[in-house]
């Protein structure tokens, strides 16, 4: 079945310091790819995606390019501030039938903490 | 702002009642979903629903059902609620011609 990897943390990292998470994939047939962001006590919040191979995905910042070869979507921000502390999720679409529409797989969400 | 909402926001309910929460969506969306979020395992789909009275199971489906009698609410029941099943509950929807989810803020479950 599908699967979504992604490191945990917390990862802590000094304000305009460059940040990468990582996240790889196991998936059928040609899922999009996304990553969602949730600040403490809320919900998620979609902060990019990219619908197929060599895509990017651009937001606040942020990227992440769709990599087939290597079945990565790693997000990267080249100057990460306070606000940007929050727990961070990679997920992908296309369930058991290869389709979006019954439901994302998600990572296990990486916690960033970013220090003045 | 895709119109969401879940109610109740927090409950407390002790092993062996029912509880139904409740998702509320006012943007006619066909697919609906529910998620569970658990320290360790990100978020884990429950049920979901692609119409009305359609709906199917997710990984994580024993113990909970779901109803859909109408478009925009999307109901959970955990009908004789369980500490395993003490969690934050999220619904979200898919929005048309594409596979990215949107989700409510969150329903807060504590099963005593």
């Amino acid at each position: 079945g599908n699967s979504v990897t992604q490191m945990e943390g917390p990862v802590t990292l000094s304000e305009e310091a460059f940040l990468t998470i990582n996240c790889t994939y196991t998936a059928t047939g040609y899922p999009s790819l996304f990553w969602y962001v949730q600040y403490p006590g809320e919900g998620l919040q979609l902060l990019l995606k990219a619908t197929k191979a060599d895509d990017k995905g651009s937001n606040k910042g942020f990227e992440a390019t769709y990599r087939k070869e290597t079945t990565s979507f790693h997000l990267e921000k080249g100057s990460v501030q306070v606000s940007d502390s929050a727990v961070y999720f990679c997920a992908l679409s296309g369930g058991r039938s290869g389709g979006g529409a019954d439901g994302l797989t998600f990572g296990k969400g990486t916690h960033l903490i970013i220090q003045p | 702002d895709a119109g969401i909402t879940q109610s109740p926001r927090h409950k407390v309910t002790e092993t062996g009642t029912p509880v139904t929460l409740r998702c509320h969506q006012t943007e006619n969306h066909r697919y609906m979903y529910w998620y569970r979020q658990d320290p360790g395992h990100g978020l884990r789909l429950i049920h979901y629903s692609y119409g009305v009275k359609d709906t199917d199971k997710g990984e994580v489906s024993d113990g909970y059902s779901v109803s859909r009698s109408k478009t925009e609410d999307f109901l959970l029941t955990l009908e004789s609620a369980t500490s395993s099943q003490t969690s934050v509950y999220f619904c979200a929807i898919t929005a048309s011609g594409s596979y990215e989810q949107y989700f409510g803020p969150g329903t807060r479950l504590t099963v005593t």
